[in-house]
């Protein structure tokens, strides 16, 4: 089984729907991520979670939020979706005190049309 | 902040060619420094990384990076390259309070037989 699982792979959906992307890891890390990735744009932080209290904003969190339910949990949504959030999205975790992502999941590729 | 440039969007070799993949960043200080690979339809694996002390840096893989302060560079290196090689190769700066990554823009690599 995969360390950090996303759910769905694939989902294709409407303008203004709302829409959650899970994450779940079974690495025991407190440590987690979600990244977007756009062709030739390298991967952008949305949101990221030190432990199950913590959330913190990264560079392009406008338009998504995320939920940590558990240590192993993470899911971000998107409240009402837009065409310009069509993309590959990740979830990632870290190890120990260690700030760099260093597990990935598959992604999650996200149309919105 | 801090900023990560990959001059190559595609670089192409032949199988067993020796590799070099360019990476700039911008930063007032020491960052932290990181190679990222990925392969198609699959997240993002750490090759290696670069925190402090000898600037050549060995990852996994057979590949190997130097840190070169007056140049701004993290290139990543391999003697020789294999066709199960070809991935998308991703340059990050971890600086400021939390060193959680800037991505560069990826270089996509090629391997002809």
């Amino acid at each position: 089984d995969a360390d950090v699982t996303q759910t769905p792979r694939n989902r294709i959906t409407k303008t203004g729907k709302r829409i959650m992307l899970e994450c779940s890891q079974t690495k025991g890390h407190d440590r987690m991520y979600w990244y977007r990735q756009d062709p030739g744009l390298g991967l952008q932080l949305i949101y990221y979670s030190f432990d199950v209290k913590d959330i913190n904003k990264g560079e392009i969190s406008d338009g998504y939020s995320v939920s940590r339910q558990a240590q192993a949990k993470f899911s971000l949504s998107l409240e009402s979706a837009i065409p310009n959030q069509t993309a590959l999205y990740f979830c990632a975790t870290s190890e120990g005190t260690s700030n760099q992502p260093q597990h990935f999941g598959d992604g999650t590729r996200l149309s919105i049309l | 902040a801090q900023s990560v440039t990959q001059p190559d969007i595609h670089i192409t070799v032949s199988e067993g060619a020796s590799l070099e993949l360019r990476c700039n960043y911008s930063y007032g200080a020491t960052p932290y420094l990181f190679w990222y690979v990925q392969s198609p339809g699959q997240g993002l694996q750490l090759l290696l990384k670069y925190f402090s002390g000898d600037t050549l840096v060995q990852g996994i893989k057979g590949f190997e990076a130097e840190f070169k302060r007056s140049q701004s560079s993290f290139n990543l290196r391999k003697p020789s390259v294999h066709w199960s090689d070809a991935a998308e190769y991703f340059c990050a700066v971890g600086a400021g309070g939390s060193y959680i990554p800037t991505f560069g823009r990826g270089t996509s690599l090629i391997v002809h037989p």
